[in-house]
């Protein structure tokens, strides 16, 4: 089956540095690509999302980019803030399997 | 408009016994999932149904037993706590098979004695 592989699992940076996460999977024929943030004691949130038909996407301080032949996708993002101190999870996904499987978490912490 | 409804938000079982553990969406949506999410390891998939009627096992199904009787509602057992299953436990629905963003519940927090 589907395995995914996220890194770092934890990540410091200070305000207004830029912060990157990322995944790797197995499945070739996974075509969709959702990121979720996880705020202490909440539930997951979906962030952005990319299908495998686009390299890039990109919102506001948050984008999104997938290289499917190297089979790996990246969250990044910009002029990072405290609030964006989270637990982000990447999660892959086909219409074959109609499932999503997720990465084990990366915890990012923004200091001011 | 409630989204996706768990309950109960909190338990505390005794090793051996059984609960049921309930997801309530609003949104018609077709599939919905049960997710179990313990430190480390993200959220690990425990069964789905894509529809009323269907069930399949995801990734860590052994112990768990689930029910969809109605499209809104996806029913996730355990027969027999085991200390093992101590985990935040999440139900999701989506719109689309596979390619869809999941709207999660709230969670369920579950501690196994």
């Amino acid at each position: 089956g589907e395995n995914v592989e996220q890194h770092p699992s934890t990540l410091s940076v200070q305000e207004g540095d830029s912060a990157v996460i990322k995944c790797t999977y197995s499945d070739s024929a996974s075509n969709y690509f959702p990121w979720y943030k996880q705020e202490l004691g909440k539930r997951p949130q979906l962030i952005i999302d990319i299908r495998s038909n686009v390299g890039e996407k990109k919102d506001q301080r948050i984008a999104v980019t997938l290289n499917k032949t190297a089979k790996h996708f990246s969250l990044h993002i910009t002029e990072t803030q405290p609030e964006d101190s989270a637990v982000y999870f990447c999660a892959v996904g086909s219409s074959n399997t109609g499932k999503l499987i997720f990465g084990q978490g990366t915890t990012l912490q923004v200091k001011p | 408009n409630a989204g996706v409804t768990q309950t109960p938000k909190f338990r505390v079982l005794k090793t051996g016994q059984s609960m049921t553990l309930l997801c309530a969406q609003d949104m018609n949506h077709e599939y919905m999932y049960w997710y179990r999410q313990d430190p480390g390891m993200g959220l690990r998939l425990i069964h789905y149904s894509v529809g009323e009627g269907t069930t399949a096992k995801g990734e860590v199904p052994d112990g768990y037993n689930v029910s969809r009787l109605k499209k809104q509602n996806f029913l996730l057992g355990l027969e027999s706590a085991a200390p093992s299953q101590t985990s935040v436990y999440f139900c999701a629905s989506s719109y689309r098979l596979g390619d869809y963003g999941y709207t999660f519940g709230s969670g369920t927090r579950l501690t196994v004695v």
